[in-house]
């Protein structure tokens, strides 16, 4: 376990579908990352959340939306994506902007 | 642009050989860096990490090097064990507020 838990650890929805991906950090962290992981890719960043406020938005499209209710949860709100979007959703969390701790992934396949 | 990137995309060992796995880096001003280890299903997993004032940091089976001169970066694992086999991607921080991470080097240990 990394402390960061992530759910749900599959998703399968369609271009038309509205769903949330949830991550939960444990470990009193004040930076939460979305990251992803495509085959074959390096890791993208999507976005960067500092104390709750968004400090990155690393050109996402607007069909993903990030939600920091608070320090420990980081919401990813998904609708009307695209099958390019089909990929390995990771949520991190840092005390500093080096050593990340990953969740597992969300698994998502759009239809 | 800058980019971190690796030389071997797989690496296949014998079980109890040490293994070595490169990585290349072009940021000058990289200050930072970090290797993930990533089995299937789960996500990236720190391993070790070193600043850019030190050229080689020891844990437990794992060194990494680092020499500034050629922007070379290796993790080298003694002894490899069949649990090893994983993706391994190394990351730099150039002072900004993230990571940059390598497309990844797949090691796989034969009994």
């Amino acid at each position: 376990e990394t402390g960061v838990t992530q759910t749900p650890r599959h998703l399968v929805m369609g271009m038309t579908n509205k769903k949330s991906l949830k991550c939960e950090q444990h470990l009193g962290h004040n930076a939460m990352y979305w990251y992803k992981q495509s085959a074959k890719k390096p890791l993208e960043l999507m976005f960067v959340y500092n104390f709750k406020e968004q400090t990155e938005n690393n050109s996402v499209p607007s069909r993903f939306s990030p939600e920091c209710p608070n320090s420990s949860h980081l919401f990813l709100h998904l609708h009307t994506l695209q099958p390019e979007d089909s990929a390995l959703y990771l949520c991190a969390s840092s005390q500093a902007a080096e050593k990340l701790f990953f969740g597992s992934g969300t698994q998502l396949s759009v239809l | 642009g800058e980019s971190v990137g690796l030389h071997l995309p797989t690496l296949s060992v014998q079980e109890g050989d040490n293994s070595i796995i490169n990585c290349a880096y072009s940021n000058s001003a990289s200050d930072y860096f970090i290797w993930y280890k990533q089995e299937s299903g789960k996500g990236p997993q720190f391993i070790i990490d070193i600043r850019s004032n030190m050229d080689k940091r020891q844990g437990q089976r794992v060194t990494v090097l680092l020499n500034k001169t050629v922007k070379h970066l290796s993790l080298q694992i003694a002894a490899t064990q069949p649990g090893d086999s994983a993706v391994y991607f190394c990351a730099e921080n150039s002072g900004y507020s993230t990571l940059t991470f390598g497309k990844g080097t797949m090691l796989l240990v034969s009994p």
